[in-house]
């Protein structure tokens, strides 16, 4: 594809469920990255792949977080027992390689709101 | 601890008129300082990367400048168009793993 795409778009859950969601990086990218966007707050780094290295996960909030990245290619975020804290953007991001100077491509987004 | 902050939280402008952003960073060491432009829905769009050793670097009517000693970043925005209204994110990397911190963000509104 031509950019990093996300899904859902939007997702409304009630507080206890699990969600699951899906990030698919530009092709031939080999680092993939989420963030969390809340409202009115900068991006806050949740977890890192690079290649067949076992991921970054210091930034994960709780253990209800995890996330995976099948093949090196498509990642899948998940919360588990979802909490209204948890609602927020969540944004999916790849580059060529990792490294500061690798520019990040950004999806559009998944919105989580937790009722 | 490793912070961006932006300046000023949200800003109202004309069409036509300019206007500057403000970032100023404690992040050590440092490694680069990109400006991202966020439309509403969408993700961030890097604008400009500057380097420590780089004070300054344009992209059409965007024009970022960076101060390595007092640790302080500017993107300004001349002749503003409707389509610039937008967030604009200032992220502030380190040399190693994915140390990259992101700033809050200005909101700008260009108005007709």
């Amino acid at each position: 594809g031509a950019g990093v795409s996300q899904s859902p778009s939007n997702k409304v859950t009630e507080k206890g469920k699990d969600v699951e969601l899906r990030c698919d990086p530009i092709s031939g990218h080999t680092a993939l990255y989420w963030y969390r966007q809340s409202l009115g707050q900068g991006l806050e780094f949740l977890i890192y792949f690079q290649g067949n290295s076992a991921p970054d996960k210091s930034g994960l909030p709780s253990d209800r977080f995890s996330a995976e990245r099948t093949g090196g290619s498509v990642s899948t975020l998940t919360i588990q027992r979802t909490q209204q804290e948890d609602s927020a953007v969540y944004l999916c991001a790849s580059s060529l390689a990792a490294g500061a100077y690798n520019e990040q491509f950004f999806g559009p987004g998944t919105r989580l709101t937790v009722l | 601890k490793n912070q961006v902050e932006q300046s000023p939280q949200s800003l109202i402008i004309l069409e036509g008129k300019n206007c500057t952003l403000q970032c100023n960073y404690t992040v050590s060491p440092f490694s680069n300082l990109r400006w991202y432009k966020q439309d509403t829905g969408r993700g961030p769009v890097s604008l400009t990367i500057m380097t420590f050793s780089e004070n300054t670097k344009s992209n059409g009517r965007y024009t970022a400048t960076l101060d390595a000693d007092t640790k302080q970043s500017s993107l300004h925005i001349t002749a503003s168009q409707l389509s610039d209204s937008a967030s604009y994110i200032c992220v502030v990397s380190g040399p190693y793993g994915q140390n990259f911190v992101f700033g809050p963000g200005t909101r700008l509104s260009v108005l007709p």
